[in-house]
């Protein structure tokens, strides 16, 4: 069965500053990665995906993300960032094959201060 | 165009009412999903539709009903709940099973 643990529940960063979320999966294959983002009282929106090819995904808003099949880790990344960016970040991990849907990580909240 | 609609936004209900809550989609997409969201938790998973049919009912208590009357439409039918079910209801749609999902704004069910 796949999971997918983000281990931080909270992190706070100042404006400006770099970002980086963290996300580790466990998949039996190579497995289909996604970021969302959700804004208090809103839906999901998509930030950036992996299926196969370069290990680093660009993604909207300036969020960028790598792949990285050794240490099973799809970790997100933001050179500087805006106090808009403050919002749950879920990662999720599909399937490529099968009958699966998506399983979400539990989300981290990023917080920024001024 | 990547949206998926949600009506109603916001819903009150009372544990004897019927309510249903719609999603719509025109991006051509064939599988269609339900999740229920808990504040401060992620989506979890209800009912699959793919290509109109169910495909995956996650054990779902049967006061939820789904409903699928075209490719674009999907329905959330709503009978005697309780006010543990208040919640966000999500509604995403995807190109196949395996394809991206992408969500809609949800619907904020309040249950007294």
């Amino acid at each position: 069965a796949q999971s997918v643990t983000q281990p931080d529940i909270h992190i706070t960063v100042s404006e400006g500053a770099s970002l980086e979320l963290r996300c580790n999966y466990s998949y039996g294959a190579t497995p289909y990665l996604f970021w969302y983002v959700q804004s208090p009282g809103q839906g999901l929106q998509l930030l950036l995906k992996y299926f196969s090819g370069d290990t680093l995904v660009q993604g909207i808003k300036g969020f960028e993300a790598e792949f990285k099949r050794s240490q099973s880790s799809f970790n997100l990344r933001k050179p500087s960032v805006h106090w808009s960016d403050a919002a749950e970040y879920f990662c999720a991990v599909g399937a490529q094959s099968g009958y699966s849907t998506l399983t979400f990580g539990k989300g981290t909240m990023l917080l920024v201060s001024p | 165009d990547t949206e998926v609609t949600q009506t109603p936004k916001h819903l009150v209900m009372g544990m004897t009412n019927k309510k249903s809550l719609k999603c719509e989609q025109h991006m051509g997409h064939r599988a269609m999903y339900w999740y229920k969201q808990k504040a401060k938790k992620p989506p979890e998973l209800m009912f699959v539709y793919s290509y109109e049919k169910l495909s995956i009912n996650e054990s779902v208590p049967s006061r939820f009903s789904p409903e699928c009357p075209n490719s674009s439409l999907l329905n959330l039918h709503l009978h005697a709940l309780q006010p543990e079910d208040s919640a966000l209801y999500l509604c995403a749609s995807s190109q196949g099973l395996q394809e991206t999902q992408y969500f809609g704004p949800g619907t904020r069910l309040l249950v007294l």
